[in-house]
């Protein structure tokens, strides 16, 4: 059974890079589905971040396109985001999750696989 | 970027049934919008509920449903239960490539 798990520093200061990894079991990254990522911070409702390919194709959030980075590690099956310059905003519980895609009369996607999140604090 | 609507909060009485909606503030939902319904409580990972508007995630109870409705997707919720009280939450995939999660809502049952 597939698992996905989150990983990385707990604590970051402000205006540093922020990294977090999501570990991949029970199956293989490459294939048709995408893996996105998913924060909540404090009191808020959950933000799509963005996703990736197993090839590398990324979209992004737009209002948080200029500061994050996703990529993918096949080799290890990881998948991994980059945050720069963060502040008390980015703060926040981060999940991992697939993105399958599924037939529903036609395409359709949605996350079907999450995480159990990692928590990061920003001093 | 594109905002999803949903109701902040909403109530129901145990045994009783809820609609909750969400759509687009800007307009109506296309075929390429891939409506799904996450539930998340107090302390869990998000779960999945419906996708394809309609279609049940597998594990689902029975009294969760989804529909389309006009512009916009429900999710029923018939014969509500306590540990139904959780946040709801929408997400919709938008014609710019990317994908925007109602604000959400809060459910109460009492």
């Amino acid at each position: 059974q597939v698992q996905l798990q989150e990983s990385g520093p707990g604590l970051v200061k402000a205006s540093e890079t922020l990294s977090l990894t999501c570990s991949v079991s029970g199956g293989s990254i490459s294939g048709p589905d995408w893996w996105t990522w998913v924060r909540q911070s404090p009191g808020k409702g959950l933000e799509w971040i963005g996703e990736i390919s197993h090839s590398g194709t990324a979209n992004y959030n737009p209002s948080l396109k200029s500061r994050v980075v996703i990529s993918v590690d096949t080799s290890r099956n990881q998948v991994s985001l980059v945050v720069t310059s963060v502040t008390a905003a980015d703060m926040a519980l981060y999940y991992c999750a697939r993105d399958r895609k599924v037939y529903v009369d036609g395409e359709s996607w949605y996350f079907d696989l999450w995480g159990r999140g990692t928590l990061v604090t920003v001093s | 970027q594109i905002g999803v609507t949903q109701e902040p909060s909403s109530s129901v009485s145990p045994g009783g049934t809820v609609t909750l909606t969400c759509g687009f503030y800007s307009g109506p939902l296309s075929d390429k919008s891939f409506p799904s319904w996450y539930q998340l409580c107090p302390g869990q990972t998000p779960r999945p509920l419906i996708y394809g508007a309609s279609v049940r995630s597998s594990g689902v109870p029975g009294r969760f449903s989804g529909a389309t409705l006009g512009d916009k997707v429900a999710l029923t919720i018939t014969g509500a239960q306590p540990e139904d009280e959780c946040d709801y939450y929408c997400v919709l995939y938008t014609n710019g490539g990317d994908w925007v999660f109602g604000g959400g809502t809060r459910l109460t049952v009492l």
